[in-house]
């Protein structure tokens, strides 16, 4: 069984520029959760989407966003980098982060690591 | 509000066991979980708890809740070189069901 696979693992951009960031999750899970992890901060909570539909939402600006298709992959988008964007952004699938009953746990994958020149 | 909180680092001998502990805030928390970071890697799963649960053993693994004072501790027995990671505590609340809100992490060293 496939792990969550996550495009690109690595990329450098300079400030100002854009960024798509993908996330293919394990077959059979429709949730897909993001995070930025930075040395400071930890691991931060951005958005879930579940069924193309964004559950959740973190405390970042409007700059970062996100979507999910019908098949469940899932993409984030970073406009007008700055500097402090540079990170480790972790994306993570389950079945159901909502269901009520299990223990519904995510399944991460390796992560893009974002510089920003 | 949710907050979890974690000490940053430990430093335990090879063979002794390691305790890392963490504190959450939020009280309706369902489910508390444990996960490993390697170096360059994402996220693993170690191992996780019901809020109704007061200890889970797993092999080497203990994990205690304290559920009035809002303290998870994770027991690594025995604790080897392979186990040098950063380690993550992390809570799933009823307010919040589909957010998993994570500590800063504790970076686990092993001395010889």
């Amino acid at each position: 069984k496939a792990g969550v696979t996550q495009t690109p693992r690595y990329l450098i951009k300079t400030r100002g520029q854009q960024v798509t960031l993908s996330c293919s999750p394990i077959s059979g899970h429709r949730s897909v959760s993001w995070y930025q992890q930075t040395p400071g901060q930890g691991l931060q909570f951005l958005f879930e989407y579940f069924s193309e539909t964004q559950r959740n939402k973190g405390n970042f600006p409007g700059r970062f966003s996100g979507r999910q298709f019908s098949n469940s992959r899932s993409e984030m988008n970073v406009s007008t980098l700055e500097l402090g964007d540079s990170a480790l952004y972790l994306c993570a699938s389950s079945v159901d982060l909502h269901a009520s009953s299990g223990a519904n746990v995510l399944t991460f994958g390796a992560g893009s690591r974002l510089t920003v020149l | 509000g949710e907050d979890v909180e974690q000490s940053l680092f430990l430093s335990v001998r090879e063979g002794d066991s390691s305790v890392i502990n963490c504190t959450y805030t939020d009280s309706s928390s369902t489910y508390l979980y444990w996960y490993k970071q390697e170096p360059g890697a994402g996220l693993q799963l170690l191992t996780y708890i019901f809020s109704n649960m007061d200890m889970k053993q797993d092999q080497r693994l203990t994990v205690l809740l304290n559920k009035k004072d809002k303290h998870l501790s994770l027991r690594i027995a025995d604790t080897q070189t392979g186990d040098s990671a950063i380690y993550f505590c992390a809570e799933r609340t009823y307010s919040s069901a589909s957010k998993i809100i994570f500590g800063s992490g504790t970076r686990l060293s092993i001395r010889p």
